[in-house]
């Protein structure tokens, strides 16, 4: 069974649509994420969520809008799609953690983002 | 702030040589750092971790890592290369304090490509 899920795997679309990215984690993490990585293979955090609550928003243009219906799943909206969104966005789960404890993060298979 | 460096974004090895992935990291309070590797067209796999807990770290696959806190470093090595540990391989480093609300952010380096010879 798979940790964590995404939907779709690859997505081609013109500039100024709307699209979706769907992730679900079946680990009972609290914590989910949205990273971008770039043609460069760069990983950068865009958000983060705890139990439906955002905790990271990383300078991300507000045409992006991740939602969270429920702790196992982070959805990611995005509005207006511009050619430089194209990129591979990658999932992730964690346990929600404790002060002075880190966790692993388990990430998804990647959505590859082609805006044309 | 925390930031990871990576350097040389492409390592060529024989098969059967040895293989060293350098990290080196910065971050104001101890950190916690982890090495992933990237598969074509894959997700990320987490290879090793370091939490304090030991300085040498052994994770899957016949690799291990050393923490160095003089050198501020966290290579990667693995005795002997295998065709199969072609692939990209990140590290990234998180202040392991944890975030009000809940997980963790980590800071990735730009990632090292493998390549194994024959």
């Amino acid at each position: 069974d798979t940790a964590v899920s995404q939907t779709p795997k690859y997505l081609v679309t013109q500039m100024g649509n709307d699209k979706s990215i769907k992730c679900e984690q079946n680990l009972g993490h609290d914590t989910m994420y949205w990273y971008k990585q770039d043609s460069k293979k760069f990983l950068k955090i865009m958000f983060s969520y705890n139990n439906k609550e955002l905790i990271i928003n990383e300078t991300v243009p507000n045409r992006f809008s991740p939602k969270s219906p429920d702790k196992a799943h982070l959805n990611l909206h995005i509005n207006s799609l511009e050619l430089g969104d194209s990129a591979v966005y990658f999932c992730a789960s964690s346990r929600r953690l404790t002060q002075g404890s880190s966790d692993e993060q388990y990430f998804g298979p990647g959505t590859r983002l082609t805006v044309t | 702030a925390q930031s990871v460096t990576q350097l040389g974004s492409h390592v060529s090895v024989s098969e059967g040589a040895l293989v060293l992935l350098r990290c080196n990291y910065s971050s104001s309070v101890p950190p916690y750092l982890f090495w992933y590797v990237q598969y074509p067209n894959q997700g990320l796999q987490l290879l090793l971790k370091y939490t304090s807990a030991a300085t040498l770290v052994k994770g899957i696959n016949g690799f291990e890592a050393e923490f160095k806190k003089s050198e501020t470093s966290f290579h990667l090595t693995k005795p002997s290369a295998h065709m199969s540990d072609a692939a990209e391989y990140f590290c990234a480093v998180s202040d392991g304090r944890g975030l009000t609300g809940g997980g963790n952010k980590l800071t990735f380096g730009t990632g090292t490509q493998l390549k194994v010879e024959l």
